[in-house]
């Protein structure tokens, strides 16, 4: 069964640092989503994703923020310049209109920000 | 704007009993979908089981079933025949139609089956 896969599993930075977060979708999928957790609290949506632009994106989703389809499989979310509130689970989500625009999740990428 | 309320933070039960997890939403949206996530200590978001709001039946999918009151904007889940593969944290989420739209997630419910 396609799942979405996202790279690496744990990463660990240091504050002022700039992190790339990996995706790869369902390779018929469309829609595309980054959401992130912190540890003992709900999932938030952070942006959306389709046709090569944002859809939506949320406040948490600010200048330092950026998210990049590069090559027709990837998606990327990028912080800029990372602070401790930052640390959390990010996951990557995708979606197919055929599939009643159900979202797939990836199973995460935990950011330690220190 | 739409909010997703989960009022029970944990919740534990014995293998084999049947449990039901509550759910409340607001939203004046007549379209929408609502879903059930479980997220197991591995932290995969797993799709549990799925409604649309314009269908009156309500969906089941194996053991799980979900009790849709569209009026009181109310979405419990229910496990039937629990199992201890169960204890997971579950989320119920919203997502507004039509369209790809975002999810919008309640807080969760910590669900321990014990043996």
């Amino acid at each position: 069964e396609p799942e979405v896969t996202q790279t690496p599993s744990h990463q660990v930075t240091q504050m002022g640092q700039e992190v790339i977060l990996r995706c790869v979708p369902i390779s018929n999928h469309l829609y595309f989503y980054w959401y992130r957790q912190i540890l003992g609290q709900k999932v938030e949506f952070l942006v959306s994703f389709y046709n090569n632009e944002i859809s939506e994106k949320s406040e948490i989703f600010d200048d330092q923020f950026s998210v990049e389809r590069p090559d027709g499989s990837n998606f990327t979310l990028k912080i800029r310049s990372t602070k401790l509130e930052d640390s959390a689970m990010y996951f990557c989500a995708s979606a197919d209109p055929d599939g009643a625009y159900e979202q797939y999740f990836g199973p995460g990428t935990r950011l330690t920000v220190t | 704007a739409q909010t997703v309320t989960q009022s029970q933070p944990e919740m534990s039960v014995q293998e084999a009993e049947t449990v039901t997890l509550s759910c409340t939403y607001d939203t004046s949206e007549s379209n929408y979908y609502l879903f059930w996530y479980k997220q197991p200590p591995s932290r995969q978001m797993i799709l549990v089981i799925r409604q649309e709001a314009y269908k009156q039946q309500n969906a089941t999918e194996n053991r799980f079933s979900v009790n849709f009151q569209k009026a009181a904007k109310s979405f419990s889940l229910k496990i039937s025949d629990s199992q201890l593969g169960d204890t997971a944290m579950y989320f119920c989420a919203f997502m507004k139609r039509p369209g790809a739209q975002k999810l919008v997630f309640g807080q969760g419910t910590r669900l321990t089956i014990n043996p």
